[in-house]
């Protein structure tokens, strides 16, 4: 029984088309996560939620829009798709009190042709 | 390999050798550090924690060493395995509105039988 999940895992597009990335997790965690993992292996946070708020919004392109529609999914909708948005994109949760940090789901390898 | 050409820093052990990874933070005011390990396809996976009131925290075959003093971390794996074989990260938590882990750039580990 899978902890978080994220569905697809791999995602090819062409550029300029809108997708999304949805993402569950069953470990009863208040808070959910948006990583982006680069070629180079480079882990950067771009959103995180609390309980279905908008908690952490680092400076991510407005094209990129997460939603909650309860504290158990987070989903990443990206219009106007760019070469440049091609990375592993992770979902994550974590518990109150930030016991054992994170736990991530496997990845949506996301490819923009 | 996936990890070829990443140009990360690459630590190649022969099994049953204790390995030694490195981090250094940039943030002292971060309290909470974790070490992550991530195999070839998948998300990271917590390996071991410390909080900022401690100089070391032993787990299973991993013990993570803090000095505050230069910022720096470090994972020791005792008898290292094959299965040890993955790419490992520093994360500091630096949240001011919640809990924000910020990942650092990434090791190679290699274990040679």
């Amino acid at each position: 029984d899978t902890a978080v999940s994220q569905t697809p895992k791999y995602l090819v597009t062409q550029m300029g088309n809108d997708k999304s990335i949805k993402c569950e997790q069953n470990l009863g965690h208040d808070t959910m996560y948006w990583y982006k993992q680069d070629s180079k292996k480079f882990l950067k946070i771009m959103f995180s939620y609390n309980n279905k708020e908008l908690i952490i919004n680092e400076t991510v392109p407005n094209r990129f829009s997460p939603k909650s529609p309860d504290k158990a999914h987070l989903n990443l909708h990206i219009n106007s798709l760019e070469l440049g948005d091609s990375a592993v994109y992770f979902c994550a949760s974590s518990p109150p009190l930030f016991l054992r940090g994170y736990t991530f789901g496997s990845g949506t390898r996301l490819t923009v042709v | 390999g996936e990890n070829v050409g990443l140009h990360l820093p690459t630590l190649s052990v022969q099994e049953g050798d204790n390995s030694i990874i490195n981090c250094a933070y940039s943030n002292s005011a971060s309290d909470y550090f974790i070490w992550y390990k991530q195999e070839s396809g998948k998300g990271p996976q917590f390996i071991i924690d410390i909080r900022s009131n401690m100089d070391k925290r032993q787990g299973q075959r991993v013990t993570v060493l803090l000095n505050k003093t230069v910022k720096h971390l470090s994972l020791q794996i005792a008898a290292t395995q094959p299965g040890d074989s993955a790419v490992y990260f520093c994360a500091e938590n630096k949240g001011e509105y919640g809990n924000k882990l910020v990942f650092g750039a990434g090791t190679i580990l290699r274990v040679k039988s």
